[in-house]
């Protein structure tokens, strides 16, 4: 069955490093990957898309990486502040209207 | 624009009883998506409106949930009779019309069975 991974242990950085979250998937060949921001009582609010025959997307101090060989999406936050810290969610959907599929989360703490 | 609405924002109702989530997502948004997280579990899909027609419903879980979009706007998701295991977290989210569009959930409804 299809399975989505994400480290659903919290990370803890500290302010002003970047943060590198990872998304695994098995048994998926999604046409399209996406990362979203949920903060506690909030629902989550899209970020970033990127494409399968994309390798690479930024957006101010995001970044996105895709590698359909490995399974693999990356989600890096340059230079991050206490404001990024919330859960961050990998999201992958095939080609059309299709249901889109979430991961778990990964909780991020930025330390002052 | 406003965003994404969901009414209640908390319901607590006893085992048995009937509970209807409202959303009401952004105006011109054809696509509605129901979706509900169990606590510790991601947010698992529950069924897709286009418009009024019912898209695809293959995240329903049993014959007690019935989720309507009267005239293709707002749209009530009933839960009768609630179960425990019903509680959990219900979004809402829409998107236009264009393939990969990104969701834009509301903040969700919290629905504790007892």
């Amino acid at each position: 069955s299809q399975k989505i991974e994400q480290n659903s242990e919290a990370l803890n950085i500290q302010e002003g490093k970047t943060a590198t979250l990872t998304c695994n998937y098995t048994n998926y060949s999604p046409a399209y990957l996406q990362w979203y921001r949920q903060d506690p009582g909030r629902g989550p609010v899209f970020l970033l898309l990127i494409r399968e025959n994309e390798k690479e997307k930024r957006k101010e101090r995001l970044k996105v990486t895709f590698d359909t060989t490995l399974k693999q999406s990356l989600f890096h936050i340059t230079a991050s502040q206490p404001a990024d810290s919330a859960t961050y969610l990998c999201a992958l959907l095939s080609g059309g209207y299709q249901k889109v599929t979430f991961g778990i989360g990964t909780k991020l703490q930025v330390i002052p | 624009e406003a965003g994404v609405t969901q009414f209640p924002s908390h319901s607590v109702i006893e085992k048995g009883q009937t509970v209807t989530l409202r959303c009401d997502p952004i105006s011109g948004h054809d696509n509605l998506y129901w979706y509900r997280r169990v606590m510790g579990k991601e947010i698992k899909f529950l069924l897709h409106f286009v418009k009024e027609s019912k898209q695809d419903e293959s995240g329903m879980p049993n014959n007690r949930f019935l989720a309507e979009r009267t005239g293709g706007t707002y749209s009530t998701l009933k839960v009768q009779p609630a179960e425990l295991e019903d509680s959990g977290v219900y979004f809402c989210a829409s998107s236009a019309g264009r393939e990969h569009s990104p969701l834009h959930f509301g903040n969700g409804t919290r629905l504790t069975v007892t």
